[in-house]
């Protein structure tokens, strides 16, 4: 069965600092990863898929992730962390059997003046 | 531009008490699934619908039914709410089964059983 592992649960950075959230998946074939971030209160919007094309993959709001087979890793990084990213940010897998959604515990992301 | 929407936004239920969570997508989307959401766990897969007329259960289903009669609905019933099931419920779809395609998630529904 395929699984995510967030390796932090909370992060927190400075305003203009560079942001990282670590992913580890665990699947048994080639997976297909997400990320997606939840703002408070409201659902969830995707900000980038990895399906075994270009393992740097580029989303939205200047965010990306690398898809690192060796490492079993899917870590999220942006350049310049901005204030409106204070989020929780959730790793994610698709279970091929279901066709569903199998979600990392999240990472909740502080951004500091 | 609706996408997925689910009501009610928030509920209090006492235990014992029967309801259902509303969801309806506008995009003519194939493929729909329940989540609930609690604190540390992420979300996890109540049900889940390839089309109409047919569902499945996910991870955690007990105590809740669905059905799936047209393709833009999809409830979620609690038969008999336990405290248990004080969760942020989540509604999502897709059009396609296929792995990769992304899903669109509703704004959630807020329910508390005292």
């Amino acid at each position: 069965a395929q699984s995510v592992t967030q390796l932090d649960s909370h992060v927190s950075v400075s305003e203009g600092t560079p942001v990282l959230l670590r992913c580890n998946y665990s699947s048994s074939y080639s997976p297909s990863l997400f990320w997606y971030v939840q703002h408070p209160n409201k659902g969830l919007q995707l900000l980038l898929k990895y399906t075994s094309a270009a393992t740097l993959v580029k989303g939205i709001n200047g965010f990306e992730a690398e898809f690192k087979k060796s490492e079993t890793s899917f870590h999220l990084t942006k350049p310049s962390a901005h204030m409106s990213d204070a989020a929780e940010y959730f790793c994610v897998v698709i279970d091929t059997g279901r066709r569903a959604l199998t979600f990392g515990s999240g990472t909740r992301l502080q951004v500091q003046p | 531009n609706a996408g997925v929407t689910q009501t009610p936004k928030f509920q209090v239920l006492k235990t014992g008490q029967s309801m259902t969570l509303q969801c309806a997508q506008d995009m003519n989307h194939e493929y729909m699934s329940w989540y609930r959401q609690d604190p540390g766990m992420g979300l996890r897969l109540i049900h889940y619908s390839v089309g109409a007329g047919i569902t499945d259960q996910g991870e955690v289903p007990n105590g809740y039914n669905v059905s799936r009669s047209t393709t833009e609905d999809f409830p979620l019933r609690l038969l008999s709410a336990a405290p248990s099931q004080t969760s942020v419920y989540f509604c999502a779809s897709s059009y396609s089964r296929q792995a990769g395609v992304p899903q669109h998630f509703g704004d959630g529904t807020r329910l508390s059983i005292l």
